[in-house]
């Protein structure tokens, strides 16, 4: 069974800075995705950025970057520059890409982080 | 862009009646997807449908059943509501899997609650 583990509940950061969302996982499939998402207070879940568990490089779309350490089964966000608009809910989710169920997607709980001015 | 739309963003209903949640998607999507969102548990399936009249038990499927007549429309149907269904629902789509990186999409979501 899959299993997405986010340990901070809640985080705060400075305007301008970066802060970085904790998303460790656990699968004995070699073959698996993981995926950020963002919900606002609004309630729509937007994706924000995707990494292969047989990617090379760390996945970067603007100013979000995956932290992936694939020893550590951690895929951690980083945002850069952090802005007001950042506060959301962020969710970590994994999917497996092996037998009848690579249609699934295991959430995490969430992290809700807070940007203060 | 996907668009994925879900009928009512939010919905009150009393214990006993039959509650049906609609959601359409616009972008010819194979796969759709129920969930409920809890504070504390994140989200869980409920249902999945990777076909036209074809659907599949998620992880808390028990007191929800599924239609999917047209590609683009899934419903959640909620055939006796009880307090512990008041949740947030949220329905997603995607393309059939055939890259790995293909997210799910996901409508604004709808709360509702059973009285």
């Amino acid at each position: 069974a899959q299993k997405i583990t986010q340990t901070q509940p809640g985080m705060f950061v400075q305007e301008k800075e970066a802060v970085t969302l904790d998303c460790t996982y656990d699968t004995s499939d070699p073959s698996y995705g993981l995926f950020w998402y963002k919900q606002p207070s609004s309630g729509e879940m937007i994706f924000l950025i995707y990494q292969g568990s047989y990617d090379q490089q760390n996945a970067t779309e603007g100013r979000y970057s995956l932290n992936f350490q694939k020893a550590r089964k951690s895929a951690n966000l980083v945002i850069s520059a952090s802005q007001l608009g950042d506060s959301a809910m962020y969710f970590c989710a994994m999917r497996v890409l092996g037998g009848g169920s690579n249609y699934k997607l295991t959430f995490g709980k969430g992290t809700l982080l807070t940007v203060n001015p | 862009d996907v668009k994925v739309t879900q009928s009512s963003r939010y919905l009150v209903k009393r214990t006993g009646e039959k509650v049906f949640l609609e959601c359409v998607q616009d972008m010819d999507h194979e796969n759709m997807f129920w969930y409920r969102q809890d504070p504390g548990l994140g989200l869980r399936l409920i249902y999945f449908s990777y076909d036209v009249k074809m659907k599949e038990k998620g992880d808390i499927p028990e007191g929800y059943s599924v239609s999917r007549e047209k590609k683009e429309r899934f419903s959640l149907i909620l055939e006796s509501a009880s307090t512990n269904q008041t949740s947030m629902y949220l329905c997603a789509s995607s393309s059939r899997l055939m890259f790995s990186n293909q997210p799910q999409h996901f409508g604004d979501g709808t709360r509702l609650s059973i009285l």
